[in-house]
């Protein structure tokens, strides 16, 4: 149940297209949802969170789509470019846990964007 | 800016040698990890420390220790390295515990057992 299952383990597309990951739960407990993303050689770092009170979150090129009857939620990458080449998790956390509690993440995916 | 920086970025030790990998944050982070990232695992996590000489043990402990004296500092220790502790390391800090908290990770440790 504390599990979150990320698909899919890697994906190829071609610049200008649009990239998707999706995520999924189980614990009805989650109730923060962040993608991080980590280039080769580097530490991950949040790119962007969202909350179960809105069904979608937008900033510049990447957006996550939430789902929360599905238990769902996915980032899309529009007009995806090379410079987005790199790992994604997702993640899941409940925002008003006990003090030990975690983060979780997904698995991750490795995103390489055709020239 | 925050910043997390481990001690060393590339690492090779022997099986069997005691291996210390040491992590610093500068931004009075309540919350420490460590975690180890293999392809197709993820991020795995190992130990978690919420408070000064607190730890916590995370999905993979064994083979592992952690150790935390002062706020701003968390250490992972493996006592007798072995092949299979062969990873990617990478320590993570945050401000927030059980809430919408952003982790901050470090550039991570590349440790090889020969």
């Amino acid at each position: 149940q504390q599990q979150v299952k990320q698909s899919p383990q890697s994906l190829i597309v071609q610049k200008g297209g649009i990239s998707i990951i999706n995520c999924a739960y189980e614990n009805t407990a989650f109730d923060y949802f962040p993608w991080y993303q980590q280039f080769p050689g580097k530490g991950p770092a949040l790119l962007i969170a969202i909350r179960p009170d809105v069904s979608e979150k937008k900033e510049g090129r990447f957006t996550i789509s939430f789902n929360k009857s599905a238990k769902q939620f996915s980032l899309h990458i529009m007009d995806s470019q090379p410079g987005d080449s790199a790992t994604y998790f997702c993640a899941a956390s409940a925002r008003w846990g006990n003090r030990d509690d975690k983060i979780i993440f997904g698995k991750g995916t490795r995103l390489h964007i055709l020239p | 800016d925050v910043k997390v920086t481990q001690s060393s970025r590339y690492l090779v030790k022997r099986t069997g040698e005691k291996v210390f990998l040491e992590c610093v944050q500068d931004m009075d982070h309540e919350n420490m990890f460590w975690y180890r990232q293999d392809p197709g695992l993820g991020l795995r996590l190992i130990y978690f420390s919420y408070d000064v000489k607190m730890k916590e043990k995370g999905d993979i402990p064994e083979g592992y220790s952690v150790s935390r004296e002062k706020k701003e500092r968390f250490s992972l220790i493996l006592e007798s390295a072995s092949t299979n502790q062969t990873s990617m390391y990478l320590c993570a800090s945050s401000f927030l515990a059980g809430g919408d908290y952003e982790q901050y990770f470090g550039p991570g440790t590349r440790l090889t057992v020969t």
